[in-house]
């Protein structure tokens, strides 16, 4: 079975651009996650989704940024318009069930905004 | 204070031999508990899940201290391809979130 699959891998863009990545989840997994990493802040949980539903978004940095996911094998991060200091590694990561579970994540999509 | 802490490292050890670290939580109220992996430039992988009576993969050693908050991980006989970022991971510690916490991870490079 393929894993998480994410597009595209690299993205450059200019500012004030909109962006939007991509992921599909493991088929089967209930739950899914979007993650964004930089070498000062870490790994952090931006959104989640269970059963196709937002949970909690509390950590979507602001307005500018959206997630939907409007079926069971898609979802989309989108940042509308794109600042320099959202270049980071975007993550997408499904698990079976929300709570315990092994997450699986996909191979991020590396975002660069000059 | 940060939720989940780790020491950053580097930790730069002989192949062969044993490292352990730890990583601390904030929220006593945290039920599940993890260490990933993550290569450079790759995904974080799931390494094992850390039970509160301890747990053992063949090298590698995981505990958990409830007491003091902290869990651990203990490589034995290290290899050159146990280099990596290890990722301390808590469940939510956002008032019952379930989504997890990830510390920002402790480097390790085995030397040859």
């Amino acid at each position: 079975d393929a894993g998480v699959i994410q597009s595209p891998r690299h993205e450059v863009t200019e500012m004030g651009q909109e962006v939007t990545l991509r992921c599909k989840p493991i088929s089967g997994h209930n739950s899914l996650f979007w993650y964004r990493q930089t070498m000062m802040r870490g790994l952090e949980l931006l959104i989640y989704f269970n059963n196709n539903v937002p949970i909690d978004d509390s950590g979507m940095p602001e307005d500018r940024f959206s997630a939907k996911m409007p079926n069971a094998s898609f979802s989309t991060l989108k940042i509308q318009p794109s600042e320099p200091r959202d270049s980071a590694v975007y993550f997408c990561a499904s698990s079976l069930r929300l709570a315990g579970y092994e997450q699986f994540f996909g191979p991020g999509t590396r975002l660069t905004v000059l | 204070r940060k939720e989940v802490e780790q020491d950053p490292g580097p930790f730069n050890v002989p192949e062969g031999a044993t490292v352990a670290f730890n990583c601390t939580y904030s929220n006593s109220a945290s039920q599940s508990f993890f260490w990933y992996r993550q290569d450079c430039r790759k995904e974080p992988k799931l390494l094992m899940s850390v039970y509160s009576s301890g747990n053992e993969d063949g090298r590698f050693t995981a505990q958990l201290n409830r007491a003091s908050q902290y869990i651990s991980l203990l490589i034995r006989d290290s290899k050159l391809s146990d280099s990596a970022t290890y990722l301390c991971v808590v469940n939510g510690l956002g008032g019952g979130a379930d989504g997890l916490t990830f510390g920002k991870g402790t480097h390790l490079i085995i030397q040859p």
